[in-house]
């Protein structure tokens, strides 16, 4: 167990449909990062927060949004989705801007 | 962009056998990490090595930063070690992301 938490674990749902994922990040880690795998794609860095702050956005599509509250708890929100943004997110944290992250398990999110 | 390449893409070791992963990258990286992906889809960190070597087990890891790869070697190979490893790297080349390769599956067989 990372100590990285993410609800829900599923989640299936139709096009055109907004959802949202969360992450609560480990104890005392101030960096918040999300990926996306899926299979065409392998593992793609979406954006990272710091202490609440935006610090870094990788290929993270304007449909898609982050942020990361006061208790470092983070959700990332996927609207108008389509059938191709169905893949596993995953967030992971680190206890600084920069260095080794600890991934959590995941969400699987299914768009039908 | 920075490129991670991971090789072989795929391996088939009998259990017991020893194996040695690779990881290039082509440009100079902050940090280095390798992760073992289960079955069940979980990320699992095996080592943080922006450089140096480091053992875990069965499991050690060298990264050589100036020649730009890393290698991960798996003794005695158990057919729990089966899923897909990954390395990671930290790039600041137009702004700060974290780039994975494309993996190694490995399947180890009983």
């Amino acid at each position: 167990d990372s100590g990285v938490t993410q609800t829900p674990k599923h989640l299936i749902t139709a096009t055109g449909q907004r959802v949202t994922l969360r992450c609560s990040p480990r104890s005392g880690d101030l960096s918040v990062y999300w990926y996306q795998q899926s299979l065409d794609q392998g593992l793609q860095f979406l954006i990272q927060y710091y202490n609440g702050e935006e610090r870094a956005k990788g290929n993270i599509l304007e449909r898609f949004s982050a942020q990361q509250f006061p208790d470092l708890h983070s959700e990332l929100n996927l609207s108008s989705l389509e059938l191709g943004d169905s893949a596993l997110y995953f967030c992971a944290s680190s206890v600084g801007k920069q260095g080794e992250q600890y991934f959590g398990p995941g969400t699987r999110l299914t768009v039908t | 962009g920075i490129q991670v390449e991971q090789s072989p893409p795929d391996l088939i070791l009998q259990e017991g056998a020893n194996s040695t992963l690779r990881c290039n990258f082509s440009d100079s990286v902050n940090n280095l990490q390798w992760f073992h992906q289960n079955p069940w889809g979980q990320l699992i960190n095996l080592f943080y090595i922006p450089s140096g070597t480091k053992q875990n087990g069965r499991l050690s890891a060298t990264t050589v930063a100036t020649e730009r790869y890393s290698l991960l070697y798996i003794s005695s190979s158990q057919t729990t070690d089966s899923g897909v490893y990954f390395c990671a790297v930290d790039s600041y080349t137009g702004g700060f992301k974290t780039i994975f390769g494309a993996g190694t599956r490995l399947f180890v067989k009983a």
